[in-house]
């Protein structure tokens, strides 16, 4: 069974950078399929940041792109999330999940992590 | 960006009703649509892919239909457990999710 858990700080302060990290168990990230990042503000709807390849082939949402870095760690079974300047509109919990193709859909989803900006 | 626009935003219904969610895409995605279920502090759930295509493990009371621009999803008997947010999602050149409908209990 594949399993996602995403981890890192629940707490950023305005301006810096937010980064978190999605461990893969149950299937080898090296095998193929898309690693995605989504996103979900307090009592909102979903929006899709970027997703890799196994590769490391990325792609990322245009309205975020110039802020985010998505990249992966195949001896680790993991990915990660960097989202730089950040501010209050990007707290959200994040999701991080398994994707066909760069997302089409996306099957196998963390928990979801609580990231608050806030100083 | 393509969007994606879902009615109604919220429905009452009750066990046993047949349920149908519409999701309207500002231009054409032939099949590419998926729909989701959500749970309160939940991660979502894939229910239907590829427009029509039921998920492993997902009750066939699930099911969808449309392509180009108009889709739905339909439960046909709802169940106490389908009270939930269902999300749709497309995928053209980047994914892109509607605005959610909240299914409550009438």
């Amino acid at each position: 069974q594949v399993q996602l858990q995403e981890s890192g700080p629940g707490l950023v302060k305005p301006s810096e950078t937010l980064s978190l990290t999605c461990a893969v168990s149950g299937y080898s990230i090296s095998s193929g399929y898309y690693w995605g990042w989504i996103r979900q503000p307090p009592g909102k709807g979903l929006e899709w940041i970027g997703s890799i390849y196994h590769s490391g082939s990325t792609y990322y949402n245009p309205s975020l792109k110039s802020r985010v870095t998505i990249s992966v760690d195949t001896s680790k079974n993991q990915f990660s999330l960097k989202l730089s300047s950040v501010t209050a509109a990007d707290t959200a919990v994040y999701y991080c999940a398994r994707a066909y193709g760069s997302g089409r859909r996306f099957d196998y989803w963390g928990q979801g992590t609580l990231v608050t900006v806030s100083s | 960006a393509i969007q994606l626009t879902q009615s109604p935003s919220s429905l009452s219904a009750s066990v046993g009703d047949r349920v149908t969610i519409t999701c309207r895409a500002s231009q054409g995605i032939s099949s590419a649509l998926a729909w989701y279920q959500q749970k309160p502090g939940k991660a979502p759930k894939l229910l239907i892919y590829d427009a029509s295509s039921l998920e492993s493990g997902v009750p066939s009371r699930f099911s969808g239909s449309g392509s180009g621009t108009d889709f739905t999803l339909t439960i046909s008997s709802l169940q106490p457990e389908d009270f939930a947010t269902y999300y749709c999602q497309q995928f053209n050149s980047y994914p892109t999710f509607g605005q959610g409908t909240k299914l409550e209990i009438k």
